[in-house]
């Protein structure tokens, strides 16, 4: 069954803008994760933000969560055309398991 | 840090072929490990995941099958492919408090 959710499902800008991507969910976590796929290969792990966080930095990324709306958003500040891939945010889904949503898919025009 | 091996990188099979994906992993020991397929431009489909030797939990029923004849290999089967079973293949290890680390994929195409 889908957790998450990824908005908007597809995203074009400039180098050197901000990116924003949101994640949905619909049941209580104790941490949510976001992954980045470059095409054809397989998912990296970006961060990880527990349920007692409300926002967490790593180099040129902020995750926020909010668990009273049950949302998370990803910014990625002053992109860059590398950092052109699909963005996943992936939450437990029972047990050992996460369920991934279906992704934002960011273009960074040169 | 742990490394995921998976082979073959493509792969194209006729329907009705078996099939056979293996992935491994070096680095860590007692890993949980996981089989996810990805459709063309979709989202990750959990088929199956194994916390141990000989230990399979099946998410999808469909024509394939797990095995995880040792600590650090786990391999992906079907006996007949459909042509719906085409898609990238994604092995992984790790648990849900800290993350996943997934192989490089295997995109099969059934023809």
């Amino acid at each position: 069954s889908q957790q998450g959710e990824e908005d908007p499902q597809a995203l074009s800008i400039q180098e050197g803008e901000n990116a924003t991507m949101n994640c949905s969910y619909k049941t209580s976590i104790n941490n949510l994760q976001w992954y980045r796929q470059n095409s054809g290969r397989g998912l990296v792990h970006l961060i990880l933000i527990r349920s007692n966080e409300r926002e967490k930095h790593s180099g040129r990324l902020r995750v926020t969560l909010d668990t009273s709306k049950k949302s998370s958003s990803l910014l990625i500040t002053a992109s860059r055309a590398a950092d052109t891939a699909s963005y996943f945010c992936a939450t437990r889904g029972g047990s050992e398991k996460l369920v991934f949503g279906k992704g934002t898919k960011l273009t960074v025009n040169p | 840090s742990q490394t995921i091996h998976q082979w073959p990188a493509t792969l194209v099979q006729p329907v009705g072929s078996p099939l056979s994906l293996e992935c491994t992993v070096e680095g860590t020991s007692n890993p949980n490990l996981y089989w996810y397929r990805q459709a063309a431009g979709r989202g990750l489909q959990l088929l199956f995941y194994s916390v141990g030797i000989g230990q399979i939990s099946s998410e999808v029923p469909q024509n394939l099958s797990a095995s995880r004849p040792q600590d650090r290999q786990f391999i992906l089967s079907s006996k007949k492919l459909l042509l719906s079973d085409s898609g990238f293949y994604l092995c992984a290890d790790g648990d849900t408090q800290h993350g996943y680390t997934f192989g490089s994929g295997t995109r099969l195409t059934v023809v």
